[in-house]
């Protein structure tokens, strides 16, 4: 079965520190991957996504992730992280190849909360 | 609009009663999906619609649950007879297309909080 595991629940940083939020995926094929953040009370804002080509994907706000087929990993990092960077952050898989499934949704981890020490 | 619209963005009802929410998506995308996403957790597909073809409603936890899309426009969600299990954010997105293979990104609305008293 697809599945997204992000396995930390809650990460605490210091400002100015370099972050990076695991995402590992089990998937049939070549997935489709994306970053979203979601800020207290709000939608999800896409970060960036990843379908082929350079492993290594450059987002909005400084963010960039690399795709490892072989740790089936897509971790998600930035350098040096603002206090503006606090919120939720959403690793996906998609679109879901139809094992009996949905064609088109995505496929999402827990979530990974960020907090930011001034 | 710019962005995906979802009304309302609160709402507070009893259980029992029944609710209906609303989702306006970008303009030109084929592609809409429902969500719920409960305290603490990812989300959780509820259901999709591309085009005209049948909605994938697998998703959908009971048969309280209901969606309905006019064309490629409006939809809303609707959850009879609602129980507390049920308050939860239910976030809206569309997307050009959402055919297998497709790479087009999920726009997201900010979501509608629902809380059953």
């Amino acid at each position: 079965a697809q599945s997204v595991t992000q396995p930390d629940i809650h990460i605490t940083v210091s400002e100015g520190a370099s972050l990076e939020l695991r995402c590992n995926y089990s998937y049939g094929a070549t997935p489709y991957l994306f970053w979203y953040v979601q800020s207290p009370g709000q939608g999800l804002q896409l970060l960036l996504k990843y379908f082929s080509g350079d492993t290594l994907v450059q987002g909005i706000k400084g963010f960039e992730a690399e795709f490892k087929r072989s740790q089936s990993s897509f971790n998600l990092r930035k350098p040096s992280v603002h206090w503006s960077d606090a919120a939720e952050y959403f690793c996906a898989v998609g679109p879901s190849i139809n094992y009996g499934g949905s064609q088109g949704n995505l496929i999402f981890g827990k979530g990974t909360k960020l907090s930011v020490k001034p | 609009g710019a962005g995906v619209s979802q009304s309302p963005s609160n709402k507070v009802t009893e259980k029992g009663k029944d609710v209906e929410l609303r989702c306006d998506p970008i303009s030109g995308h084929t592609a809409l999906y429902w969500y719920r996403q409960r305290l603490g957790q990812g989300l959780e597909f509820l259901i999709y619609f591309q085009g005209n073809s049948a909605p994938d409603k697998s998703g959908l936890p009971s048969d309280r649950f209901s969606a309905e899309r006019t064309g490629e426009s409006v939809s809303t969600l609707t959850i009879q007879r609602t129980q507390q299990e049920d308050s939860a954010v239910y976030l809206c997105a569309s997307s050009l297309e959402g055919a297998l293979g497709s790479n087009q990104p999920q726009h997201f609305g900010d979501g509608t909080r629902l809380s059953i008293l």
